[in-house]
C-alpha cells in the first residue's frame, strides 16, 4: 500500500539524453511536488501542482518539464540531461498547502548522468 | 546562504547519550516541521509545531519552537542506534502559504 510511489528507483543515462520520472500518490491529496536533493543532502523544491495546476515553479532550467495528467500523478521530464542534473529526485504530496499538513515523500529516484 | 541553518551538520555519538539539534533562521515561520530521512528512503514527518514556545514530545524526542518562531530544536534523550538518520527541519514562511523551505540537515549516527 505505497502512498507515494515513484519510478524508476535508479536511472543511469548519458549526457544529452531525455528521461522521465513518474510519480503517483494514492492518498487523495490535492498537491504534489518535485524536490531535488543534492550530494550535500539539501532538499530544494522544484515544482508544485495543486489540482493539476502549477502553483510553484522555482528557478529550474526549462529542460525540466513537469506534467500532471490528473491530481494523483505528477511526472517529471528532463531534456538534454547534463552532468549537474545528477541528484536524487523526490516526489511528494500533501493534503493542502504544506504549512500544517505533512509532506509525504516517495523513496526517491537516484539519477546519474555520465 | 540557507534560509534555515541546522547545526551541527554531522553528529556521531554513543548509544545512551543525549543530543540537541538546532534549526535557526532570521525569518519568522508560521509553522515548522521536523523530518527524519533514512538511506534510500524519503523524509518522514516526525512533528509539526505551530505556536511560539510550543514543546512537543514524541517518546524520547522533544521538539521546541522558539518564542519568536524563528528557530527550533530537537532534543533526543538516551539515543539509540535506531535514531540514526538525517534530520531535517522545514519551515513555512509567514505570509507565504504555499511552500516549505528545508534546512541544511543534520546527519546523526548513534553507535552501539
Amino acid at each position: 500500500d505505497t502512498a507515494v510511489s515513484q519510478t524508476p528507483k535508479y536511472l543511469v543515462t548519458q549526457m544529452g539524453n531525455d528521461k522521465s520520472i513518474k510519480c503517483e500518490q494514492n492518498l487523495g491529496h490535492d498537491t504534489m511536488y518535485w524536490y531535488k536533493q543534492d550530494s550535500k543532502k539539501f532538499l530544494k523544491i522544484m515544482f508544485s501542482y495543486n489540482n493539476k495546476e502549477l502553483i510553484i515553479n522555482e528557478t529550474v532550467p526549462n529542460r525540466f518539464s513537469p506534467k500532471s495528467p490528473d491530481k494523483a500523478h505528477l511526472n517529471l521530464h528532463i531534456n538534454s540531461l547534463e552532468l549537474g542534473d545528477s541528484a536524487v529526485y523526490f516526489c511528494a504530496s500533501s493534503q493542502e498547502v504544506p504549512h500544517n499538513s505533512p509532506l509525504h515523500f516517495g523513496n526517491g529516484t537516484r539519477l546519474t548522468v555520465t | 546562504t540557507q534560509l534555515l541553518e541546522q547545526s551541527p551538520q554531522f553528529l556521531s555519538i554513543q548509544e545512551g547519550e543525549n543530543l540537541t539539534v538546532y534549526c535557526n533562521s532570521s525569518s519568522v515561520f508560521s509553522s515548522l516541521q521536523w523530518y527524519r530521512q533514512e538511506p534510500g528512503e524519503g523524509p518522514v514527518l516526525l512533528v509539526t509545531v505551530v505556536t511560539g514556545g510550543e514543546v512537543k514530545k514524541l517518546k524520547r524526542l522533544t521538539f521546541q519552537f522558539g518564542d519568536a518562531r524563528k528557530d527550533s530544536s530537537l532534543h533526543i534523550t538516551a539515543a539509540q542506534p535506531g535514531d540514526t538518520g538525517l534530520y531535517l527541519c522545514a519551515g513555512g514562511l509567514a505570509g507565504s502559504a504555499r511552500q516549505l523551505t528545508f534546512g541544511s540537515g543534520t546527519q546523526l549516527t548513534v553507535l552501539p
